[in-house]
């Protein structure tokens, strides 16, 4: 079983629409999560970041952690054909040393004008 | 500021030769990660870099291997090259302030696409 399990998608909505996005993991030493944004032959850019349970929000996107459970989450409102690309949730331990990510397979994204 | 650049953007290489791979992090950033991103197993760590030393590996053979220099740009190196090599290659830089090796957030290259046949 991997650690970090994505729903590969694709996933098809509406321009406007609130899309969903979510990844569970198992390990419980991952302390710092990342949403990351791939358009296709590009390499991902980083969306969101947080270290804390609860909603982190920056303009559309909103993050949510849910460490209890081991559940986070990627809201987009008002969504855009230009949002249209692969979302990868990615995290890590915060102990000395330890840089190295794990990353969701990805979930495709398509937002139909 | 400039972002991380990778060098070269395309490489094609057939079975048995070697390949590196140069990444330059972003101007301050000290510590540099290096993954593999194939269709069938997504985006693998392979190892970390930061003052010239390997501070974290993924479990990848000892085919694969990096190093850091001063101005903390590093490469990575590929031996005896196997088809299922084919992949992008990213380089991602982290701000590591001084002292502190904890998580931090990382930025991503362009990758470098190797094609080996």
């Amino acid at each position: 079983q991997k650690e970090v399990e994505q729903d590969p998608g694709p996933l098809s909505v509406p321009e406007g629409a609130i899309v969903s996005l979510n990844c569970t993991y198992s390990n419980s030493a991952f302390q710092y999560f990342m949403w990351y944004r791939q358009y296709s032959r590009k390499g991902p850019e980083l969306l969101m970041y947080t270290y804390s349970s609860g909603n982190k929000e920056d303009g559309r996107f909103t993050a949510q952690v849910d460490k209890s459970s081991k559940y986070i989450s990627l809201f987009i409102r008002d969504s855009q054909p230009s949002d249209s690309a692969t979302y990868l949730c990615a995290m890590g331990p915060w102990d000395t040393g330890r840089r190295a990510l794990t990353f969701g397979s990805g979930t495709r994204l398509q937002v139909q004008p | 500021k400039a972002g991380v650049t990778q060098t070269p953007r395309y490489l094609i290489k057939t079975r048995g030769q070697q390949v590196t791979l140069s990444c330059s992090p972003i101007s301050g950033h000290r510590s540099v990660s290096w993954y593999q991103q194939t269709p069938g197993q997504g985006l693998q760590f392979l190892f970390e870099y930061f003052s010239e030393t390997q501070r974290n590996k993924g479990n990848f053979p000892g085919r694969f291997s990096g190093r850091q220099f001063s101005n903390s740009r590093s490469e990575m190196n590929v031996s005896t090259l196997e088809l299922g090599d084919s992949a992008l290659y990213l380089c991602a830089s982290s701000l590591v302030l001084a002292g502190v090796l904890r998580g931090d957030t990382q930025y991503f290259g362009p990758g470098t696409r190797l094609t080996v046949l």
